[in-house]
């Protein structure tokens, strides 16, 4: 099975900063057929069931703010919020759905000071 | 408006089972792959199966495989969930999730419907 690993754990922010999270799976996530990397990046807030941000680790998600920004390829990604605002306090998850088992990381809890 | 909701949910012994459905509306069902997500008490996200398109090919992790079922009712707009032989690690929240349709990412979910496993 991929082994989805996320950092850090947990961060916290003034609203307006820049904030970078990473992922890294145990295996490329990349399909060398279509040059396409399977990562997806969902958020969580208090409540709610996850909801897709990022798909095919860079293409937002319809409606998404553009704050929201997915790079990389092969085994690392990072997730990038520009400028935090107070209603992106949530859990960020990222997952493989290269193969299966789909799996998840651990998550990046953001807390907004 | 697309809407997933899922039911059955509640607590079993060791060894029960239980079916979890879940009912969509606002697409066309039988065009699109369902999955069901759990989140454990922990908050960790676990996906346990996929059906795709008419319900020929499903796919399940080791953890759950040949324990649970997951099939649809393209008719009744329905996805389920039959889980057997459970176990207290089962105890979670159940989603259903719906995939893109030219993306594999699930990009609608439903809020789920509580599982607990215990004596």
């Amino acid at each position: 099975d991929i082994v989805m690993t996320q950092s850090p754990s947990s961060l916290s922010v003034s609203a307006g900063e820049k904030v970078t999270m990473t992922c890294k799976s145990s295996q490329s996530l990349l399909n060398s057929g279509n040059q396409k990397n399977y990562l997806a990046w969902y958020q969580q807030k208090l409540g709610q069931p996850p909801k897709l941000l990022i798909y095919e680790a860079s293409t937002r998600e319809s409606g998404v703010p553009d704050r929201f920004t997915g790079s990389g390829s092969g085994t690392d990604f990072i997730l990038t919020i520009s400028s935090v605002q107070a209603e992106d306090l949530a859990v960020y998850y990222c997952q493989n759905d290269h193969s299966y088992p789909y799996t998840f990381g651990g998550g990046t809890k953001l807390e907004i000071k | 408006e697309v809407q997933l909701v899922e039911s059955g949910g509640g607590l079993v012994k060791p060894g029960g089972s239980l079916k979890l459905s879940c009912a969509v509306s606002g697409f066309t069902f039988s065009s699109y792959a369902m999955s069901w997500v759990r989140q454990t008490p922990e908050k960790r996200l676990e996906w346990v199966a996929i059906i795709i398109g008419g319900g020929t090919y499903t796919y399940y992790p080791d953890n759950v495989k040949g324990r649970f079922t997951i099939s649809r009712d393209n008719a009744k707009k329905t996805l389920y969930l039959q889980m057997s032989s459970l176990r207290s690690e089962d105890t979670a929240m159940y989603h259903c999730a719906r995939h893109g349709s030219l993306y594999y990412s699930m990009d609608y979910w439903g809020q789920g419907t509580s599982v607990t496993v215990s004596s």
